[in-house]
C-alpha cells in the first residue's frame, strides 16, 4: 500500500470553477501535511502548510484535514489558467523531518 | 525570502562519468535533502545531507553511487557516480529553514541526462 495516494488526473476544471484536490495517507502518526505546486520543467512550490484539523484558507486555497479520516484535500476556488499544473501532496511524520511524497495530480483548468 | 541556488541546472554527460551537483544557501536551514524525480514520476528521497557527518541513506540508494557532503549549514553536493542512462532524471535539492516549522523548500533542480 502506498504512503501518500493521489489521483494522478488529469483532472480538468472550466475556468473559474472550484477545482479539488484529494490526498490520503495510510500512517496515522503523520503530523504535518503540504501541498506543492509543479509546474512542468520547474520545481515543486510550497503553497499550503496544514497541521490541525480542519480548514486552512489562504486566498484562492483552502487546505482541508480530515486526521480520523486520514485525508487531505486542496480546493483552488476561481480556477485560472496558470493554475495548470501538477500538484503534489505531502506528508511527514512526528519526530521525522523526511517528506513523503503521493504521485501528484495535473491539473488543467480550460478557459 | 531566502534563496536556494542549485547548480548547475542542467548537463549532458557520458555514462561511466560522474557530476557533482551544488546546492547554496544565503540563510542557515535545519535540514537538507536530495531528492530525485524521474521523467513523470513523482519525488524519492535520495537521502539527507548531515553537517559534519554521513549522509543517511534511503532504501536502494547507496554512497558510493550517490555520494553526499554537507561541510556547513548552507552548502551541500550530491554526486551521481559511474552514470548510466538510467539516472537520468530532475536531481533537486530541497531545506527546511530554522523558522520553517518543517516547511520544505526547493531549489531550481538539475536536469541530468547520460548518453
Amino acid at each position: 500500500q502506498k504512503e501518500v495516494e493521489q489521483n494522478s488526473g488529469p483532472l480538468s476544471v472550466p475556468e473559474g470553477a472550484i477545482a479539488s484536490l484529494n490526498c490520503t495517507y495510510s500512517d496515522r502518526v503523520s503530523q504535518s501535511f503540504f501541498w506543492y505546486r509543479q509546474y512542468s520543467g520547474k520545481s515543486p512550490e510550497l503553497i499550503m502548510s496544514i497541521y490541525s484539523n480542519g480548514d486552512k484558507e489562504d486566498g484562492r486555497f483552502t487546505a482541508q484535514l480530515n486526521k480520523a479520516s486520514q485525508y487531505v484535500s486542496l480546493l483552488i476556488r476561481d480556477s485560472q489558467p496558470s493554475d495548470s499544473a501538477t500538484y503534489l501532496c505531502a506528508v511527514n511524520n512526528f519526530g521525522n523531518e523526511k517528506l513523503t511524497f503521493g504521485t501528484g495530480t495535473r491539473l488543467t483548468i480550460i478557459p | 525570502s531566502a534563496v536556494i541556488s542549485q547548480k548547475p541546472s542542467r548537463d549532458i554527460c557520458q555514462r561511466g562519468t560522474s557530476l557533482t551537483i551544488q546546492c547554496q544557501v544565503d540563510s542557515q536551514v535545519t535540514m537538507m535533502f536530495w531528492y530525485r524525480q524521474q521523467p513523470g514520476q513523482s519525488l524519492t528521497l535520495i537521502a539527507t545531507a548531515n553537517q559534519g557527518s554521513e549522509a543517511t541513506y534511503e532504501s536502494g540508494f547507496v554512497i558510493d553511487k550517490f555520494p553526499i557532503s554537507r561541510p556547513n549549514l548552507t552548502f551541500s553536493t550530491l554526486t551521481v557516480s559511474n552514470m548510466s542512462p538510467e539516472d537520468s532524471s530532475i536531481y533537486l535539492c530541497s531545506v527546511e529553514f530554522v523558522s520553517s516549522n518543517t516547511e520544505a523548500f526547493f531549489g531550481q533542480g538539475t536536469r541530468l541526462t547520460v548518453v
